[in-house]
């Protein structure tokens, strides 16, 4: 079965300063690779996706990720961090095609401080 | 577009009733809807996918007849907890798609459950 790592629980990044989250999944083939967003009390919102192709995706609100199969990463980068972006970010994966039956790594908290 | 409402956003009862989650897709027709539940600091945990006039799926440990859920419309999806017990406060959270693999999850904004 397919497993995705977030090693980091907890990020601080100071407003301005860059970001990366990283994201490790574990899998034979390439699977299918998502970053959503959880700002708190609220559901989950799409950032990005990898299915296939070029490997840098863009996403919404300013981000992008990487996907690098001889590391099995997909992290999520941010040149400028912005208060708002204060939020949970989840990494997950799916293997059987597309959106569905898709599985969550166990999340990133970030902090943004001024 | 593609918004999805979950209602209530939080309830409140005693250990032993039923709790009845409601899942809408508002601009959209959602041939599969998906319920998870998030426990506090945790990841997502997949309870069950379900199609619109067809029998939920439920993933390994969910308990069927605890967590009932009803797909009767391409809009509405509920959730009922049945004879609800403190260990089941959670947070459930829904997703809707219009189906198919290409098709994206839009996500509700949860509901808190708290059982006293």
């Amino acid at each position: 079965a397919q497993s995705v790592t977030q090693p980091d629980i907890h990020i601080t990044v100071s407003e301005g300063a860059s970001l990366e989250l990283r994201c490790n999944y574990s899998y034979g083939a390439t699977p299918y690779l998502f970053w959503y967003v959880q700002s708190p009390g609220q559901g989950l919102q799409l950032l990005l996706k990898y299915f296939s192709g070029d490997t840098l995706v863009q996403g919404i609100k300013g981000f992008e990720a990487e996907f690098k199969r001889s590391q099995s990463s997909f992290n999520l980068r941010k040149p400028s961090v912005h208060w708002s972006d204060a939020a949970e970010y989840f990494c997950a994966v799916s293997i059987s095609g597309g959106y569905q039956k898709v599985t969550f790594g166990t999340g990133t908290k970030l902090q943004v401080i001024p | 577009g593609a918004v999805v409402s979950q209602h209530p956003s939080w309830v409140i009862c005693k250990s032993g009733t039923s709790v009845k989650i409601e899942c809408r897709s508002l601009d959209f027709q959602a041939t599969t809807m998906f319920w998870y539940r998030q426990f506090p600091k945790q990841s997502l945990m997949l309870m069950a996918t379900s199609n619109e006039g067809s029998k939920a799926t439920y993933e390994q440990g969910v308990e069927k007849d605890k967590f009932l859920i009803n797909h009767a419309s391409l809009t509405l999806s509920t959730l009922t907890v049945t004879s609800a017990h403190p260990e089941d406060s959670s947070f459930y959270i829904c997703s809707a798609s219009m189906g198919g693999a290409g098709q994206p999850q839009h996500f509700g904004d949860g509901t808190r459950l708290s059982i006293l």
